[in-house]
C-alpha cells in the first residue's frame, strides 16, 4: 500500500536550518510530483511547495520562497524540504503528499517548532 | 496567494444534507478543474475526498459529491452521519503554478 513517512522535525532556533525527509513506498515514486503542505497549531492547511516527477520543476508559496528548497532523490524514493532562515511563523506540522494535481495520499506529518 | 474562502462552520442533523462552499477567483477555482476537497479529523492527516471538482477516489462514500459554478466550488454531503464530523478543506491549482487551500470548515453533526 502507498505509504509516506516524514521525519526530521524538531525544535530549532529562529534563523537556523532544518531538513525534512519523506520516505515513499508502495508506488513508483519517480512517476509522481510531490508536495509539502504545513499546518500551524490550531490553524488550517497551507501549501508550501511542489516538485515535478523528475525534479526538473519546483514551485513555492510566497511565504517560503527564497528560504525553503524542495528536492527529491528518485533512487532513494525520498522527498526533501530544506528549510533555511527559519522564523517563528514556520512552526507547524509538515506533511508530504503524493501526486502533482490531486494530493491523493498524505504522510502523518512531522512537527517543526521554531523557538528561542 | 490569498486563501480560498470557506465558511468557518456548518452543522446538520443526521440524515440531512449539507453544502460547504469554497470561493476563489478567476485565477484559481474559476479557471481550473483542479479543485479538491479534503477531510481531516483532529490529530490526523488530511484525506482526499473529491478531486477534479467532482470525482471521488475509490473507497470514498457516494454520499460525498462536488460541483463548481464560476469561481465557487461546493462539497455536498448527503445522508449526514456522525462520522462525517470533521474539518473540511478545499484546494485549487492556480495560474501561478501554485496551490491554494481554503481556510477550512468545521462540520458539526448535531
Amino acid at each position: 500500500q502507498v505509504q509516506l513517512v516524514e521525519s526530521g522535525g524538531g525544535v530549532v532556533q529562529p534563523g537556523r536550518s532544518l531538513r525534512l525527509s519523506c520516505a515513499a513506498s508502495g508506488f513508483t515514486f519517480s512517476n509522481y510530483g510531490m508536495h509539502w503542505v504545513r499546518q500551524a497549531p490550531g490553524k488550517g492547511l497551507e501549501w508550501v511547495a511542489v516538485i515535478s516527477d523528475d525534479g526538473s520543476n519546483e514551485y513555492y508559496a510566497d511565504s517560503v520562497k527564497g528560504r525553503f528548497t524542495i528536492s527529491r532523490d528518485n533512487s532513494k524514493n525520498t522527498l526533501y524540504l530544506q528549510m533555511n532562515s527559519l522564523r517563528t511563523e514556520d512552526t507547524a506540522v509538515y506533511y508530504c503528499a503524493k501526486d502533482f494535481h490531486r494530493l491523493d495520499c498524505w504522510g502523518q506529518g512531522t512537527l517543526v517548532t521554531v523557538s528561542s | 496567494q490569498s486563501a480560498l474562502t470557506q465558511p468557518a462552520s456548518v452543522s446538520g442533523s443526521p440524515g440531512q444534507s449539507i453544502t460547504i462552499s469554497c470561493t476563489g477567483t478567476s485565477s484559481d477555482v474559476g479557471d481550473y478543474n483542479d479543485v479538491s476537497w479534503y477531510q481531516q479529523y483532529p490529530g490526523n492527516a488530511p484525506k482526499l475526498m473529491i478531486y477534479d471538482v467532482s470525482n471521488r477516489p475509490s473507497g470514498v462514500s457516494s454520499r460525498f459529491s462536488g460541483s463548481k459554478s464560476g469561481n465557487t466550488a461546493s462539497l455536498t454531503i448527503s445522508g449526514l452521519q456522525a462520522e462525517d464530523e470533521a474539518d473540511y478543506y478545499c484546494s485549487s491549482y492556480t495560474s501561478s503554478t501554485t496551490w491554494v487551500f481554503g481556510g477550512g470548515t468545521k462540520l458539526t453533526v448535531l
